[in-house]
């Protein structure tokens, strides 16, 4: 089975662009989720998505939104690019479900990620 | 919010040495997760312990959860080089909003 999957995989823009990043999660897993990483720091959560609804989010600008479609991947969108916005942007997806579940749904899989470089 | 820190932040050691890097959360945790992140990866999942004073091996890497819910460690016996990169603790919030710690980067001398 393929992994997570993440496009483009480098992208140059420049500053007050706008920039679409996307992810197909596993086959099998509805949830998925958003995280920012800065060179030299932890992945940041940004969103999750499941069932094609945000179901958590993390401290960020609305500048940042995503969405999630009918066949469970999913799109970020960054509008009025700062220069800190230069990082690995991560898509993770998991078998996590909205009630009853195990801990074994907890463990998320990551993307190989897009590297966003703002100039 | 919850704050999430790991010490050392890097770690240099010989092959063959073991290595050690803790974790501790702000608040009480549910559970807490290991993942592993080797130079221009991605993260990948290693680990989750759910139960007070949790124990779990895996070949060389041992994982501890503290009694009180709020620290864990990663200790890895006899280093090889296969396990240079950057070690993370995480701590799931409410539904996957999961706080990643600072990292702990391990680097190993042949």
């Amino acid at each position: 089975d393929a992994g997570v999957t993440q496009s483009p995989t480098h992208l140059i823009k420049t500053r007050g662009q706008q920039v679409t990043l996307r992810c197909s999660p596993i086959s099998g897993h509805k949830s998925v989720s958003w995280y920012q990483q800065v060179l030299g720091q932890g992945p940041q959560f940004i969103f999750q998505y499941y069932e094609k609804e945000e179901r958590g989010r993390g401290n960020f600008p609305d500048r940042f939104s995503a969405r999630q479609f009918p066949n469970y991947s999913s799109e970020l969108n960054v509008n009025a690019l700062l220069l800190g916005d230069s990082a690995l942007y991560l898509c993770a997806s998991s078998l996590w479900v909205l009630g009853p579940s195990t801990p074994a749904d907890n463990e998320q899989f990551f993307g190989p990620g897009t590297r966003l470089t703002v100039l | 919010g919850q704050q999430v820190m790991q010490i050392p932040q890097y770690q240099h050691v010989q092959e063959g040495e073991d290595f050690t890097t803790y974790c501790n959360s702000s608040t009480t945790l549910s559970n807490i997760q290991w993942y592993k992140q080797r130079p221009g990866g991605h993260p990948v999942f290693l680990i989750q312990l759910v139960k007070s004073g949790e124990v779990k091996k895996q070949k060389r890497l041992t994982f501890q959860f503290g009694e009180a819910k709020k620290n864990s460690s990663l200790h890895i016996t006899a280093t090889q080089t296969t396990d240079v990169g950057t070690y993370f603790c995480a701590a799931p919030g409410g539904y996957q909003k999961v706080t990643f710690g600072t990292g702990t980067k391990l680097q190993v001398i042949p």
